[in-house]
């Protein structure tokens, strides 16, 4: 099944700067790579997603980067702000969807 | 829409006890799925069902089970709990089966099993 790895576990940024999470995942098949933001007590959400036939979306202040040959996909956060502080959640599906172990951001102000 | 909802939103149980936790998804959403959350693991898939039949299972024992109605309300039990049951449950629902769209997710039931 699919496995995905995810680094750093917790990042800490001065508020302003940019964050990058990076994700590996196994099986070549996936297709689907979303990322989920869950705050502290609250339920995982959306921020955005990608597929495998694309290489690069962007929403904002967050883009995200797919690497298909090198299997491997990033989040990227620019000018941060406190209410980015949060556990972000990489996946990549084959037949359901694969977390990663997630990663803790604190944004400093 | 209305959200998903997952009640109860807390639960204390002893060990060797069994329990049911219950999901209901947003409007038209024939997939639920649930996950096992635990502080440095992330989301474990439990199992998917789809259209009242479970599609996908996770590596989780036996005591773990599910089901879906015809209105695509979804119950999950965990029979024999055990102290490492507990965990924060998740559902999610979404359009599609397999992981392949977004997964709503609802705002879980706390399991402490004592």
């Amino acid at each position: 099944g699919e496995n995905v790895e995810q680094h750093p576990s917790t990042l800490s940024v001065q508020e302003g700067d940019s964050a990058v999470i990076k994700c590996t995942y196994s099986d070549s098949a996936s297709n689907y790579f979303p990322w989920y933001k869950q705050e502290l007590g609250k339920r995982p959400q959306l921020i955005i997603d990608i597929r495998s036939n694309v290489g690069e979306k962007k929403d904002q202040r967050i883009a995200v980067t797919l690497n298909k040959t090198a299997k491997h996909f990033s989040l990227h956060i620019t000018e941060t702000q406190p209410e980015d502080s949060a556990v972000y959640f990489c996946a990549a599906n084959d037949y359901k969807l694969s977390f990663g172990a997630g990663t803790t951001v604190t944004v400093r102000a | 829409k209305a959200g998903v909802t997952q009640t109860p939103r807390y639960l204390i149980k002893t060990r060797g006890q069994q329990v049911t936790l219950s999901c209901s998804p947003i409007s038209g959403h024939r997939s639920v799925s649930w996950y096992q959350q635990t502080p440095g693991q992330g989301l474990q898939f439990l199992f998917e069902y789809f259209s009242e039949t479970q599609r996908n299972k996770g590596n989780f024992p036996g005591r773990f089970s599910g089901r879906q109605f015809s209105n695509s309300r979804s119950e999950m039990n965990v029979s024999t709990l055990e102290l490492g049951d507990s965990a924060l449950y998740l559902c999610a629902s979404s359009e599609l089966q397999g992981g392949k769209d977004e997964q709503f997710f609802g705002p879980g039931t706390r399991l402490t099993v004592l």
